[in-house]
């Protein structure tokens, strides 16, 4: 059965820094893997999708990085800004022909 | 292009009650995954219709159904309504035109907030 991972739970930054989101699977047999964005009360905005064959995807200032062999997926986000503050989750998608979420992260940036 | 809609976004229903939640996928999109999203159990799948036909199905009880119509709008239902089902319903699509869902972006609807009283 895949598990999903999400270390933090929540990170508070101060605006304008770098910073990682992490996100782990048990198995590594996955189709693809998308993180998605939500804002409180709201759906999910899809941000990146990594096929099982690529390694990473950009968009912006968003990177996301895939290592099936380690069961790990990070999310980079450059130069962040108030507005990035939300819930990011990851999702992996596997064997079982659905979506497997992660609980999220939870970020605050602060101006 | 429109995103995916949800009516209606607010629903509150009393224990015992049954209810009907919609669900209109990106025109073009066949495939369309309903989630249940709570505090305590996170993003669960429900199940996914995929040319009107139910594709898979996640762990919930018989109460949850749903079906899928020829323009590939997708309804759920909720008979006997618990407490429990208090939950924001997603519903997601995606093209579905290389099988299972997860080989596909999913795209998310804004979700409809179930209260069950």
């Amino acid at each position: 059965k895949q598990e999903v991972t999400q270390i933090p739970a929540a990170l508070s930054v101060p605006e304008g820094e770098n910073l990682v989101l992490n996100c782990s699977f048990t198995d590594s047999a996955i189709y693809n893997l998308q993180w998605f964005r939500q804002d409180p009360g709201k759906g999910l905005t899809s941000l990146l999708l990594i096929q099982s064959s690529q390694r990473e995807q950009t968009s912006g200032r968003l990177n996301a990085s895939l290592d099936k062999s380690s069961g790990r997926s990070t999310l980079y986000i450059a130069a962040s800004q108030p507005g990035d503050s939300a819930t990011y989750l990851c999702a992996v998608g596997s064997g079982s022909e659905k979506l497997v979420f992660g609980k999220g992260t939870k970020l605050t940036v602060n101006p | 292009k429109a995103g995916v809609t949800q009516t209606p976004r607010y629903l509150i229903k009393t224990r015992g009650q049954q209810v009907t939640l919609s669900c209109s996928p990106i025109s073009g999109h066949r495939s369309v995954s309903w989630y249940q999203q709570t505090p305590g159990q996170g993003l669960q799948f429900l199940f996914e219709y995929f040319s009107e036909t139910q594709r898979n199905k996640g762990n919930f009880p018989g109460r949850f159904s749903g079906r899928q119509f020829s323009n590939s709008r997708s309804e759920m239902n909720v008979s006997t309504l618990e407490l429990g089902d208090s939950a924001l319903y997603l519903c997601a699509s995606s093209l579905g035109a290389t099988g299972a869902p997860s080989y596909n972006e999913q795209f998310f609807g804004p979700g409809t907030r179930l209260t069950v009283l």
